[in-house]
């Protein structure tokens, strides 16, 4: 029973880029949640995917947009990338919008 | 304002003995708290989760406690390993606003030989 799978796991992007990452949750699960954590901090909440639909946002700009497809899987993409936003992007998969969180591996973005 | 606080940031300990590490937090209302470990680069792995109603739970070497009076919850390990190097995250889940999971920071542990 395979896990959450992101990809890639890791990323070199240049100031000004855009990116998109990309997740499938574990088998089973509907929803998906992504996280920001830079380094020593722990994670933060960026934006919540169920049904297709953003159903929660956290504290981040714009430029930080995401879908969900039919077979509920992810991609979180960033616009104009800042230097600020390298950090390990982590999604996370549930079968509820509450309880049961599984994480993946991590997206590691680096921003030059 | 929903906080989580953990201490202390970091650790250091020698293979085979055993650490507490605390967690406090100010969510409201509260639904469940989490102890995840989380190696460096990876993503985060649930090692317990416990209610309102659980003071105690056990996995394995790691054993969490919860006051909920005192809104306060530790990890213990015990007889430390090497592989348990690692950030110990706690989470307090709330069924209230946009932040459903609010995060500590971390305690970063290192055990050495």
């Amino acid at each position: 029973d395979a896990g959450v799978t992101q990809s890639p796991t890791h990323l070199i992007k240049t100031r000004g880029q855009q990116v998109t990452l990309r997740c499938s949750p574990k088998s089973g699960h509907d929803t998906v949640s992504w996280y920001q954590q830079a380094l020593g901090q722990g994670p933060q909440f960026i934006f919540q995917y169920y049904e297709e639909e953003e159903r929660q946002r956290g504290n981040f700009p714009d430029r930080f947009s995401g879908h969900q497809f039919p077979n509920y899987s992810s991609e979180l993409n960033v616009n104009a990338l800042l230097l600020g936003d390298s950090a390990l992007y982590l999604c996370a998969s549930s079968i509820d919008r509450i309880y049961g969180y599984t994480f993946g591996s991590g997206t590691r973005l680096t921003v030059v | 304002k929903n906080q989580v606080e953990q201490s202390p940031q970091s650790l250091i300990i020698l293979e085979g003995k055993n650490c507490t590490l605390q967690c406090n937090y100010t969510v409201s209302p509260f639904s469940n708290l989490r102890w995840y470990k989380q190696d460096t680069g990876r993503g985060p792995v649930s090692l317990t989760i416990m209610t309102f109603s659980e003071n105690t739970k056990s996995n394995g070497r790691y054993t969490a406690t919860l006051d909920a009076d005192t809104k306060q919850s530790s990890l213990h390990i015990t007889a430390s390993q090497l592989s348990d190097s690692a950030s110990y995250i706690c989470v307090v889940s709330t069924t209230s606003g946009t932040y459903k999971y609010i995060f500590g920071t971390g305690t970063r542990l290192k055990v050495l030989a």
